[in-house]
Order: structure tokens, then C-alpha cells, then sequence
């Protein structure tokens, strides 16, 4: 199976801030990377697929890069609403194993 | 608007069999599979497998290998998760996802379902 570890795994930041999540995938795995956004008692919510599209009604302050093991999730200006936890997950091989997940708390 | 509705809160001895239903609106059911991830109390997630909605195909988590089933009836744009030999570590807020799979073979899972608590106690 294939490994997804993120980091931190927790996060605190202000509101403003610029937000970097990183997530490794034990093998290449191209761009086959999804990031999600969980609020809590909420569903996962699709922010990034493929790595780095935009998934349509998604804040422009969200984005995504990286190809085969090393990807990240970048906020470019943490707004109220997104304080939650993000997951990435690989979708190249299955089971399709998410990471651990990032809590992204208010400072 | 798309929508993914699952069936309400159960509550299973150890042993026992639950079937949880997803049932999808505004969308092409056929078009698309459905995914079922779940997640313990207090964890994160655990992709369980899918289903292709269009040929009724499955790829199933090796660790729930000969305990979960996953159909369709596309009659009324259903979807199933039956899971069987309930244990306590089974319990867990049970998700369906829309799957979409790019060309390129990539799949992502938008939008899900509310989320279904199964909870299994003696």
C-alpha cells in the first residue's frame, strides 16, 4: 500500500497568514494527489484534484502543486472559515490511502 | 443541485450485518462510481473501495476483503455498503462519495454524502 504522510500535523496561524501543508507519497504516485477540507461533525470537502486543479466554486486562495512524491496545499491568506482539518489523498494505486490529516488551528 | 443522501444512524451488535444506502440526485448516476470511505471516532480516513455505477465493478480495501459489498441499483440512483462480522472497531461514521475519473485514470470524490453513524456495542 502506499504511504501518504502529512505535515505538520497540526498547525497554528492567524488569520492573513500564508499556509503551507506538505504531503509525501511512499512511491511516485504522478499527479494522482487530492486535498480535502473537514470540518467538524461535517464531510470531507474536495478543495484540489489532480494535484493542482481547482475544484469549480473552490477560494482562489487555495492551491495545490507537486508530482510524484512531494506535494502541497498552500492558503495564500488564511481566512476565518478555513480553520479545519485538510487530508490529502493518492488516487494512483488502490486502496486509495488518504494522509493522516493536518489541523489547522486559530493562534 | 448534485446530492448524495445516506441512510440514517444504526446501531449493531458484534456479529452482526449492516447495509447503509447513499442515494444520489442531480447527476447521471451511471456517469460516475461511488466510493465508500469511513472514519472511527476521533480519526481520520479510511478509504473502504468503490463501485462503477456503469458496469458494477469493484475495488474493495484488502482489509475489508470477504466482509463488505458494495452494489447499485441504478432504478433509483442507489447506492449499498453492506459490511458484515460487525466488530467494535467497525464503528465509525460511514461516508458515500461521488467518484470522477479523469482520462488520465486519476479519480476524486465530490461532493459526499452526510455521513451515516454505525455504532457496534454489546
Amino acid at each position: 500500500d502506499i504511504q501518504m504522510t502529512q505535515s505538520p500535523s497540526s498547525l497554528s496561524a492567524s488569520v492573513g497568514d500564508r499556509v503551507t501543508i506538505t504531503c509525501r507519497a511512499s512511491q511516485s504516485i504522478d499527479n494522482y494527489l487530492n486535498w480535502y477540507q473537514q470540518k467538524p461533525g461535517k464531510a470531507p470537502k474536495l478543495l484540489i484534484y489532480a494535484a493542482s486543479s481547482l475544484q469549480s466554486g473552490v477560494p482562489s486562495r487555495f492551491s495545490g502543486s507537486g508530482s510524484g512524491t512531494d506535494f502541497t496545499l498552500t492558503i495564500s491568506s488564511l481566512q476565518p472559515e478555513d480553520f479545519a482539518t485538510y487530508y490529502c489523498q493518492q488516487s494512483y494505486s488502490s486502496p486509495h490511502t488518504f494522509g493522516q490529516g493536518t489541523k489547522l488551528e486559530i493562534k | 443541485q448534485v446530492q448524495l443522501v445516506q441512510s440514517g444512524a444504526e446501531v449493531k451488535k458484534p456479529g452482526a450485518s449492516v447495509k447503509v444506502s447513499c442515494k444520489a440526485s442531480g447527476y447521471t448516476f451511471t456517469s460516475y462510481g461511488i466510493s465508500w470511505v469511513r472514519q472511527a471516532p476521533g480519526q481520520g480516513l479510511e478509504w473502504m473501495g468503490w463501485i462503477s455505477a456503469y458496469n458494477g465493478n469493484t475495488n474493495y480495501a484488502q482489509k475489508l476483503q470477504g466482509r463488505v459489498t458494495m452494489t447499485t441499483d441504478t432504478s433509483t440512483s442507489t447506492a449499498y455498503m453492506e459490511l458484515r462480522s460487525l466488530r467494535s472497531d467497525d464503528t465509525a461514521v460511514y461516508y458515500c462519495a461521488r467518484v470522477s475519473i479523469a482520462a488520465a485514470g486519476n479519480k476524486w470524490f465530490d461532493p459526499w454524502g452526510q455521513g451515516t453513524l454505525v455504532t457496534v456495542s454489546s
